[in-house]
């Protein structure tokens, strides 16, 4: 497809396991985003990447939190030792990653994956 | 994270009626505003964007004021359906960053 896409949509976990999510981004798309979204609430930057490298990291909550991304395409975002609390939706966006300024700006997301951790 | 962590504000328009949600925004330097909309379960999809040059924009049905001086913007839709109940963020561009600044949003519930 030509969007971005998210896997797996759904995740229980135990508390204490570790989880991966995966983000496939827009081919062509150098710039890669992870976003936090609990219930009810908004969108909270995680970490962006600009090819495989992170520029800015620094909406991790915890050293129980990484991501990396390889071939400048999919990304990887880990949570090791899951708690409660890091359950929300996961968002992933991508864009070309420049900074030319308007609809270049523009993430274009994907579904998201949905982490429940009992 | 950089999003404030609140329960969504929500607006309760009736079906037909027009809805306007407000936004105010952070940086006197952004140069480029968008809105989304996320429908349940799915991942927030552009609607409207303004850059910093413009103080309205005009969509099929949905309009964005930008207001500078007091750093505000706001998201017009005209004769609302169904279809647009849902959550609705703006989002900031600084000018020379490359992310996005995302508000915390606005829960637009139509009613038949």
């Amino acid at each position: 497809g030509a969007g971005v896409s998210q896997s797996p949509s759904n995740k229980v976990t135990e508390k204490g396991k570790d989880v991966e999510l995966r983000c496939d981004p827009i081919s062509g798309h150098t710039a890669l985003y992870w976003y936090r979204q609990s219930l009810g609430q908004g969108l909270e930057f995680l970490i962006y990447f600009q090819g495989n490298s992170a520029p800015d990291k620094s909406g991790l909550p915890s050293d129980r939190f990484s991501a990396e991304r390889t071939g400048g395409s999919v990304s990887t975002l880990t949570i090791q030792r899951t708690q409660q609390e890091d359950s929300a939706v996961y968002l992933c966006a991508s864009n070309l990653g420049r900074l030319a300024g308007g609809r270049d700006n523009e993430q274009f997301f994907g579904p998201g994956t949905r982490l429940t951790v009992l | 994270g950089e999003s404030v962590g609140l329960h969504l504000p929500t607006l309760s328009v009736q079906e037909g009626d027009n809805s306007i949600i407000n936004c105010a925004y952070s940086n006197s330097a952004s140069d480029y505003f968008i809105w989304y909309k996320q429908e349940s379960g799915k991942g927030p999809q552009f609607i409207i964007d303004i850059r910093s040059n413009m103080d309205k924009r005009q969509g099929q049905r949905v309009t964005v004021l930008l207001n500078k001086t007091v750093k505000h913007l706001s998201l017009q839709i005209a004769a609302t359906q169904p279809g647009d109940s849902a959550v609705y963020f703006c989002a900031e561009n600084i000018q020379g960053a490359q992310k996005l600044v995302f508000g915390q949003g606005t829960r637009l519930t139509i009613n038949p």
